[in-house]
């Protein structure tokens, strides 16, 4: 069955880095593009990034442009998420999320979420 | 970026009940507006896709219809298991977004 699998959380101190990892299988990695979606404490959602089934196109909020960066490795089927520069308001719950189809999809499976907490 | 309002932010109504969720998006998206539901400490679960597609798995009380700007959720008779706070989201152009969410409560 499809299973996206979010790790690398944890509490990290401001200006610090984290890198977050999303473990996919049941499905065939390469043919999918994939989301970053975070969740602030009692918030709503809030997308952070996508990037693009063949590697090539990458897309980021305006918030995290120049922080964070999303990449993929097919051979490992997993999604990574590198934040650098981390903020107190980065703190959320990071959902990664497959894109049911490529240009305008929407996300039709998600991981469980990995919380990460940015804190002095 | 394209600005999503969902109205109401919140609603209570009865088992059996028929309840309406509205999204409007700043400007037209076309028909690429998704629907999610989302309970307490989850990930979100999506319902409906590309305006009205009804996702596999999803009870059929569930319908989506709209177009160009505006948009309506619709939970046809609303059942105990439907708590939970509820999302539109626009994947028509990046930045993505997503309404700021309205959250059901059963009476």
């Amino acid at each position: 069955q499809v299973q996206l699998v979010e790790s690398g959380g944890g509490v990290v101190q401001p200006g610090r880095s984290l890198r977050l990892s999303c473990e996919v299988s049941g499905f065939t990695f390469s043919s999918y593009a994939f989301h970053w979606v975070r969740q602030a404490p009692g918030k709503g959602l809030d997308w952070v990034a996508a990037i693009s089934y063949d590697d090539n196109n990458e897309y980021y909020a305006e918030s995290v442009k120049g922080r964070f960066t999303i990449s993929r490795d097919s051979s490992k089927n997993t999604l990574y998420l590198q934040m650098d520069s981390l903020r107190p308001e980065d703190t959320a719950v990071y959902y990664c999320a497959r894109e049911m189809w490529e240009r305008n999809g929407p996300f039709d499976y998600w991981g469980q979420g990995t919380l990460v907490t940015v804190s002095s | 970026d394209i600005q999503m309002t969902q109205s109401p932010s919140s609603l209570s109504a009865s088992v059996g009940d028929s309840v309406t969720i509205t999204c409007r998006a700043s400007q037209s998206i076309s028909a690429s507006l998704n629907w999610y539901q989302q309970r307490s400490g989850r990930a979100p679960k999506l319902l409906i896709y590309a305006e009205s597609g009804l996702q596999s798995g999803v009870p059929r009380r569930f319908s989506g219809s709209g177009s160009g700007t505006d948009f309506t959720l619709t939970i046809s008779s609303l059942q105990p298991e439907d708590f939970g706070t509820y999302y539109c989201h626009q994947s028509y152009s990046f930045p993505y977004t997503f309404g700021q969410g309205t959250k059901v409560e059963i009476k």
